[in-house]
């Protein structure tokens, strides 16, 4: 079956633009992630979602990043005004609610770029 | 606040060889540990994961083993192939049903030389 897909796979821009990134989960997933992996680091919790309930923003580094999530599926995660340290890959992953062990199951990732 | 740490940051074998890769953690009260592998362009495949009541489990050619006490993990790879080149990353989870509480390491890349 499908996995956790996302898009666009890069992304190169200019300092202080905004960013939208997508993640569609697996089909049927209740629970969704978002993670930025930094150069030789790992990877940092951003955001999660589970199904209708307000999403933990505990880990986002700044008011700059924002996501939403419509419709219990498809996510998008939002930079303003890019900064260089933005730069990083940012995992999306999903995860079915009822999982016993709530295994994480990830996206490509999205490598980001700010010049 | 639990610290991921993996040794080393890069390794490089021949093919044939068996190795091991270890990750640390800071914090031993962990619900499990869990071993992923990275390709490059690639999201993390999901390996082994152990629960703490655990000591090892194994899969074809990988054993992992978790020492909570000491906060240590090992990756135990038999036999390695070129095909195993990736890099390793280990994650901790602390409770079994705080979804946002798992802690990664930095991971290990591997290069298998034929």
């Amino acid at each position: 079956g499908a996995g956790v897909s996302q898009s666009p796979s890069n992304k190169v821009t200019e300092k202080g633009k905004d960013v939208e990134l997508r993640c569609d989960p697996i089909s049927g997933h209740t629970a969704l992630y978002w993670y930025r992996q930094s150069l030789g680091q790992g990877l940092e919790f951003l955001i999660y979602f589970q199904g209708n309930s307000a999403p933990d923003k505990s880990g986002l580094p700044s008011d700059r990043f924002s996501a939403e999530r419509t419709g219990g599926s498809v996510s998008t995660l939002t930079i303003q005004r890019t900064q260089q340290e933005d730069s990083a890959v940012y995992l999306c992953a999903s995860s079915p609610y009822a999982s016993s062990y709530n295994e994480q199951f990830f996206g490509p990732g999205t490598r980001l770029t700010v010049l | 606040k639990q610290e991921v740490t993996q040794i080393p940051a890069a390794l490089s074998v021949p093919e044939g060889e068996n190795l091991v890769l270890n990750c640390s953690f800071t914090d031993s009260a962990i619900y499990n540990l869990q071993w992923f592998r990275q390709d490059p362009g690639k999201g993390l495949t999901s390996l082994l994961l152990i629960q703490s009541s655990q000591r090892e489990q194994t899969s074809g050619r990988l054993n992992a083993s978790l020492d909570k006490s000491s906060g240590r993990s090992t990756l135990y790879i038999a036999a390695s192939q070129p095909g195993d080149s990736a890099t390793y990353l280990c994650a901790v989870r602390r409770e079994a049903y705080n979804n946002n509480d798992m802690r990664f390491g930095a991971g290990t890349r591997l290069t298998v030389k034929p």
